[in-house]
């Protein structure tokens, strides 16, 4: 299993874009990148995910070197609401049984 | 959207109860899960649950829990004798079956807020 190491904590003001960086590099073949995000006292919730180069969808953009050792979380003009902590989780899609494993994540605060 | 619930939303109960935490996961999911977070610790999985049986549980999974599917809405995990350290919050998640495997795309529930005193 890839160990993953993020940021503690990031600040951020409002319209700004912010960019988490996870870095993985005992990445194995099989390895998918996905990033979670989680309000106080709410379950995560599923962001994205990746394999190489670049995903984007409504919420964010994953992108991910060639060499798949780190990936950076890309949200656009963050707003209060985004304050939370994001999760980036690496793990085998290759194996049937689905099991997360959290790290702490990373407490991304947005001040106004 | 399609979401996961579960209830209680909060259950208070004393050391060595029995207590019920019960979700209803999305209706077209296929694995189904359990993972507790005590209080500013990480998310930690407990079990997996596909096709009425578990698919793998962690350490903290003992003899302690169990889980169910009763019907073919509901998914329970059951703490026989509860501790003090079994205070948490304890999500559900579920998730489709993609290409022959689960998929790390999990839906996770509100959460249950198990006090134990």
């Amino acid at each position: 299993l890839a160990k993953t190491t993020q940021p503690i904590s990031m600040d951020s003001y409002e319209g700004q874009e912010v960019n988490i960086t996870c870095s993985h590099n005992n990445i194995a073949t099989n390895d998918y990148i996905t990033w979670y995000q989680q309000f106080p006292s709410q379950g995560p919730r599923f962001i994205i995910q990746g394999y190489k180069t670049k995903v984007t969808n409504e919420v964010a953009s994953l992108f991910i070197p060639a060499d798949r050792k780190s990936s950076t979380l890309s949200l656009p003009r963050v707003s209060l609401s985004d304050t939370a902590v994001y999760y980036c989780l690496v793990g085998d899609r290759g194996s049937t049984l689905g099991r997360l494993y959290f790290g702490r994540g990373t407490q991304l605060t947005v001040w106004p | 959207e399609p979401e996961v619930t579960q209830t209680p939303s909060h259950q208070v109960t004393q050391m060595g109860q029995e207590v019920i935490l019960r979700c209803v996961p999305i209706s077209n999911h296929l694995y189904f899960y359990w993972y507790r977070q005590i209080l500013g610790q990480k998310v930690e999985f407990l079990v997996s649950f596909y096709n009425n049986e578990i698919s793998e549980k962690s350490e903290i999974f003992d003899d302690q829990f169990s889980v169910e599917r009763p019907d073919g809405s509901n998914f329970t995990l059951k703490i026989r004798s509860t501790k003090l350290e079994d205070s948490a919050m304890y999500f559900c998640a579920s998730s489709a079956w993609t290409s022959g495997r689960a998929s790390y795309e999990q839906y996770f529930g509100p959460g249950t807020r198990l006090t134990v005193t």
